[in-house]
């Protein structure tokens, strides 16, 4: 199993330009989620999904969009992108029908993005 | 909302001695997962140790340990015969038992350095 992969690893944008990071799982998990991550502000989720078709927003949304619409698949999109999109990107992926009380969470290598 | 304090932004310690990371957070669940995870200069999040917030037992994996104190809402890490790949950034995490929405609230994290 390859685990969370994402592409690209890093990636320089001009402030108005598009793009999507992209998230895939080979581990079949249901739940997937994107946070970014800023120098003393920890991770923070930005957008989460419980299976394909389903998604919802997390605590800092704004400026993104997402998609599932497939079970290995979780794009995130920057539609107009802006300096303070400037971070670090990671995608995470787990289980949600284990047997036990809680299904790790598993993370991807992370996306660096910058916005001029 | 949950919140999650790490009150030490960096911290060292020498090779082979015992170091231990604070953690506060504040909630109103009963139910609810804590986590430690380490952040190694190759960015990637590695999951340390984990607490159920119903199981009084502090959980230990090899040298990790923790001290979960429910009712003060606090989780400390303590790494004994620290090593240099220890060094990383530490984030605490809470997640509540949501059955299948799996977010994590994060920590600003700290930023630990072991010295040889």
């Amino acid at each position: 199993n390859a685990g969370v992969t994402q592409t690209p690893k890093f990636q320089v944008l001009k402030t108005g330009q598009s793009m999507t990071l992209q998230c895939a799982q080979d581990m079949n998990h249901e739940y997937m989620s994107w946070y970014r991550q800023d120098p003393g502000m920890g991770l923070r989720l930005i957008h989460y999904s419980v299976g394909a078709g389903i998604t919802d927003q997390g605590e800092v949304p704004n400026g993104y969009n997402v998609s599932r619409s497939t079970t290995e698949d979780f794009p995130l999109r920057l539609l107009s992108a802006a300096p303070s999109q400037t971070s670090v990107y990671f995608c995470a992926s787990s289980s949600t029908s284990g047997t036990g009380p809680y299904n790790e969470q598993f993370f991807g290598p992370g996306t660096r993005l910058t916005v001029l | 909302a949950q919140t999650v304090t790490q009150s030490q932004p960096e911290m060292s310690v020498q090779e082979a001695e015992t170091v231990t990371l604070s953690c506060t957070y504040d909630t109103s669940e009963n139910n609810y997962y804590l986590f430690w995870y380490k952040q190694p200069p190759s960015r990637q999040m590695i999951l340390v140790i984990r607490q159920e917030a119903y199981k009084q037992q502090n959980a230990t994996e090899n040298r990790f340990s923790v001290n979960f104190q429910k009712a003060a809402k606090s989780f400390s890490l303590k790494i004994s015969d620290s090593q240099l790949g220890d060094t990383a950034m530490y984030f605490c995490a809470f997640m509540k038992h949501s059955g299948g929405s799996e977010k994590l609230v994060f920590g600003k994290g700290t930023k630990l350095t072991v010295n040889p």
